[in-house]
């Protein structure tokens, strides 16, 4: 079985200071690792996704995330945050060849000016 | 290159009546995923498609759900009955074949703006 904790809720950062917003996984096999921004109103937008390679992942909007497999994390970074950065964000994992990508349940970033 | 379409955007039903929400994937894309999103909760997988095959149904609710993708036009989400616990968004994606080999890759999935059901 896989499953995708965002253990916070809401994050709340002035802009212009870094921000992290945290996932841990669990799967058994391999983890192939996604980041989503859903804006009000609208759909998933892809950030960025780790499979294999380097552990540090670089992403849109100037997003990257950090693939630990000590800890089963992939925090999503940023580091200067702007207030357009305020959404929701997700974290998914999915393990290769089987179709269940699985979502968590979400954590609110609001960015105060 | 559209993105992944989906519609209507809002969908009112009231109890007992059907909804059917439709989703347009992106050019090239033969995979189809729906995903429900309860309020204040994360995505939940439902079920995922191909032309004309349901590969992964197991986030399907047994009774009232149903969904398809035809060899032509776009994949339909049926709910039949409705009930008020059926409020949700819906959210489609796609993404592209898999590789030549028959290997699944994990493609990140394109989703569309999905589809707010209200039922009354």
């Amino acid at each position: 079985a896989q499953s995708v904790a965002q253990p916070e809720d809401q994050v709340n950062v002035a802009e212009g200071n870094p921000l992290t917003v945290k996932c841990t996984y669990s799967v058994s096999g391999n983890p192939y690792l996604f980041w989503y921004v859903q804006y009000p109103n609208r759909g998933l937008q892809f950030l960025l996704k780790y499979i294999t390679g380097d552990n540090l992942v670089k992403g849109s909007y100037g997003f990257e995330a950090e693939f630990n497999k000590s800890q089963t994390s992939f925090h999503l970074k940023k580091p200067s945050a702007l207030v357009s950065d305020s959404a929701l964000y997700f974290c998914a994992v999915r393990v290769l060849n089987n179709n269940d990508m699985r979502f968590g349940a979400g954590t609110r970033l609001t960015v105060k000016p | 290159n559209a993105g992944v379409m989906q519609n209507p955007r809002h969908l009112v039903r009231r109890r007992g009546q059907e909804a059917r929400l439709r989703c347009s994937p992106m050019k090239g894309h033969s995979h189809v995923y729906w995903y429900r999103q309860l309020p204040e909760e994360g995505l939940k997988f439902m079920v995922y498609l191909q032309k004309e095959n349901i590969i992964d149904e197991s986030g399907m609710p047994k009774e009232r759900f149903s969904a398809e993708f035809p060899k032509e036009g776009p994949s339909i989400l049926r709910i039949q009955q409705v009930v008020r616990g059926d409020s949700a968004a819906y959210f489609c994606a796609s993404s592209p074949p898999v590789q030549a080999g028959g290997l699944m890759s994990p493609n990140e999935q394109f989703f569309g703006p999905g589809t707010r059901l209200t039922v009354l």
